[in-house]
């Protein structure tokens, strides 16, 4: 099974930081990854596909990239409304895990 | 409008069986694959089962394997969840999602004795 690692766990930051998370495959997976954004109490909400494509709705703020093992999301300016848990998954090959999670607070 | 609704979640004994349903609208159901994932209290996502559009290819967490099963029937534009011999760690809401893009409110399992 292929595992996914993110990093950090934890980000504290404030409103019109620029934020980057990681996520890591421990094999490779192409482009095949997604990125979710989960808030509290509420179902995942899709932001990013194929590694980097922005799903449609959500603010070019967000951006996607990498390919291969190392991927990251990127929010260029932080808004309130970001703050909450982002999740990666990979799309690679069955069972189709996610990440841990990352979870962005408020500073 | 794009809707997934879950339903079929309770308070179960473990050993128990319960089956979730997930009834969708808004899109052509019988175009799209179909997965389950669920959520432990306070804990991250965990994908669960696939099936495809029709039915054919049809994929398990190992937690679940042997104990869970998928199926969906396209005329009623419905998914299901099968939950057999259930446990305390299968505890959590359990969400249907269509590719990953349309994702239901969630239904919670709680097993218990």
């Amino acid at each position: 099974d292929i595992q996914l690692t993110q990093s950090p766990s934890f980000l504290s930051a404030s409103v019109g930081d620029r934020v980057t998370i990681t996520c890591r495959a421990s094999q490779g997976i192409s482009s095949y990854l997604a990125w979710y954004q989960q808030k509290p109490g509420k179902a995942p909400k899709l932001l990013i596909y194929a590694a980097s494509t922005l799903q449609s709705g959500v603010p070019s703020r967000f951006s996607g990239s990498g390919s291969g093992t190392e991927f990251t999301l990127t929010i260029s300016s932080l808004q309130p409304e970001d703050f909450a848990t982002y999740y990666c998954q990979q799309l690679n090959s069955y069972p189709f895990t996610f990440g841990p999670g990352t979870k962005v607070d408020i500073k | 409008e794009v809707q997934l609704v879950e339903s079929g979640g309770g308070l179960v004994k473990p050993g128990g069986s319960l089956r979730l349903s997930c009834a969708a609208s808004g899109f052509t159901f019988s175009s799209y694959s179909m997965n389950w994932v669920r959520q432990a209290p306070g804990k991250g996502l965990e994908w669960v089962s696939s099936i495809s559009s029709s039915s054919s290819y049809i994929y398990y967490a190992d937690s679940v394997k042997g104990r869970f099963t998928i199926s969906r029937d396209n005329a009623k534009n419905s998914l299901y969840l099968q939950m057999n011999s259930l446990r305390a760690e299968d505890t959590a809401v359990y969400y249907c999602a269509r590719e990953g893009d349309v994702w239901g409110q969630g239904t919670t399992v709680t097993v218990s004795s």
